[in-house]
């Protein structure tokens, strides 16, 4: 995950666009991504996840792509609706099934969606 | 949410006040985690507990103290000595044998009036 302490970075799209987020990790033993989805006041809610074993996962409107030789994670969401506006987040985890030291979180990016 | 409830959602301390945030989960997790939140800010640990009756300080631990009596519960106590309190709480849980992703509650946010 990327070091915490700094403003959110923005991304405005035009609704019905495609949206893509990007989340650069750092410990090269994390074995199991996961992306949030986090509306004002409320806890972060999963979206989705993807295992080191895998470059791609989709899901309902959402892709998680990974690619490991850069770390780098991106989540793109289809057709940007309104209620698609939030903070996203990338977590991480370390490798050996555990990961009871618990999650680590990039910074975030907060998702504008223009009517 | 989820299997995880926070309360309360708002809380008001005064200056040199405890306050302590509960966090319940029937999710039947092994593992419980606080983060704290500061405005278009990412989330920081502080701490977590993979077991009953054993947790271990996170990144921000300084000023906060837990208890994990039981699995279902991880209170959070903020004490006096945590300078700059006011922030968004959030208790996540996971069972972290199957590693899977965490579940996080709905947050308390706490404010130092």
């Amino acid at each position: 995950g990327e070091s915490v302490g700094l403003h959110l970075p923005t991304l405005s799209v035009q609704e019905g666009d495609n949206s893509i987020i990007n989340c650069a990790y750092s410990n090269s033993a994390s074995d199991y991504f996961i992306w949030y989805k986090q509306e004002s006041g409320k806890g972060p809610q999963f979206i989705i996840d993807i295992r080191s074993n895998m470059d791609k996962r989709q899901g309902q409107r959402v892709t998680v792509l990974l690619n490991k030789t850069v770390k780098h994670l991106s989540l793109q969401i289809a057709a940007t609706q309104p209620g698609d506006s939030a903070v996203y987040f990338c977590a991480e985890t370390p490798g050996g099934g555990g990961g009871a030291d618990g999650l680590t979180f990039g910074k975030g990016t907060h998702l504008i969606i223009q009517p | 949410d989820g299997g995880i409830t926070q309360s309360p959602k708002y809380l008001f301390r005064k200056e040199g006040q405890n306050v302590t945030l509960s966090c319940e989960q029937n999710l039947n997790h092994d593992a419980m985690y606080w983060y704290r939140q500061d405005p278009g800010q990412g989330l920081r640990l502080i701490y977590y507990s993979q077991i009953v009756n054993d947790f271990q300080k996170g990144d921000i631990a300084e000023g906060y103290s837990v208890s994990r009596e039981k699995k279902e519960s991880f209170p959070l106590t903020v004490t006096s000595a945590q300078k700059n309190p006011t922030a968004f709480y959030l208790c996540a849980t996971r069972s972290w044998a199957q590693n899977t992703e965490a579940f996080f509650g709905q947050g308390t946010r706490l404010t130092v009036v």
